[in-house]
């Protein structure tokens, strides 16, 4: 099994400010490495693909970095409709998903 | 624009089946797989499993011992059987599109809600 492990668990922030998210894979996964969003009550809507590259439509402020084992998920300018969990998702050996980042407006 | 849909009975009795159907609508099932994904209250996703338009299938090896899946593309369907269930299965049930590029589950259902209670 590869576990997916993000940090933090839940953050807030203001609006304007970067926000940062981390996720570490237990093996190296190359940039088999997706990103999702998710708002309360609904499915989760992937943003990047194979670690840095951004989904057709997604807002630019979005963006991912990393490979091997670290990866990074960055908004640049956090607005009001970003506040939603974010999760990690490898597909280097099936498909495990991190626990999840709850990110709140401060 | 593809849409899916899942149906099936939102109480599950613990130590019996549970049993949900996705339909899909507006595209087409063949040369694509096809997934459940769940999530338990409050927590984070987990696959469960996926299947080919050919019936082709894998699954979580945490949950394959008590999963099966089946396709019925004339249909525009697929279903999902998980055996004896416990508290532990209560959660939002997800189908989704995929893997498709680059490992990803790009369309998926609005969820049910499935909860294993006696």
């Amino acid at each position: 099994d590869i576990q997916m492990t993000q940090s933090p668990s839940s953050l807030a922030a203001s609006v304007g400010d970067r926000v940062t998210i981390t996720c570490q894979a237990s093996q190296d996964i190359n940039i088999l490495l997706n990103w999702y969003q998710q708002k309360p009550g609904k499915a989760p809507k992937v943003l990047i693909y194979d670690a840095s590259n951004l989904v057709t439509g997604v807002p630019s402020r979005f963006s991912g970095s990393g490979s091997g084992t670290d990866f990074t998920f960055t908004i640049s300018s956090l607005q009001p409709e970003d506040v939603a969990t974010y999760y990690c998702q490898q597909y280097n050996n099936l498909y495990t998903f991190g626990q999840g980042t709850r990110l709140e407006i401060k | 624009q593809l849409q899916l849909q899942e149906s099936g009975p939102g109480l599950v009795k613990p130590s019996e089946t549970l049993s949900l159907t996705c339909t899909v609508s507006g595209g087409s099932m063949t040369n694509y797989y096809w997934s459940w994904i769940r999530q338990p209250p409050g927590k984070g996703l987990e696959w469960i499993g996926y299947i080919y338009d050919n019936g082709n299938t894998n699954y979580n090896p945490s949950l394959r011992s008590r999963v099966t899946m089946s396709v019925d593309t004339s249909k525009n369907h697929f279903s999902l059987t998980l055996t004896s269930v416990t508290a532990a299965d209560t959660a939002v049930y997800f189908c989704a599109r995929g893997p498709y590029v680059s490992g990803s589950f790009a369309f998926w259902g609005q969820g049910a809600l499935v909860t294993v209670a006696s």
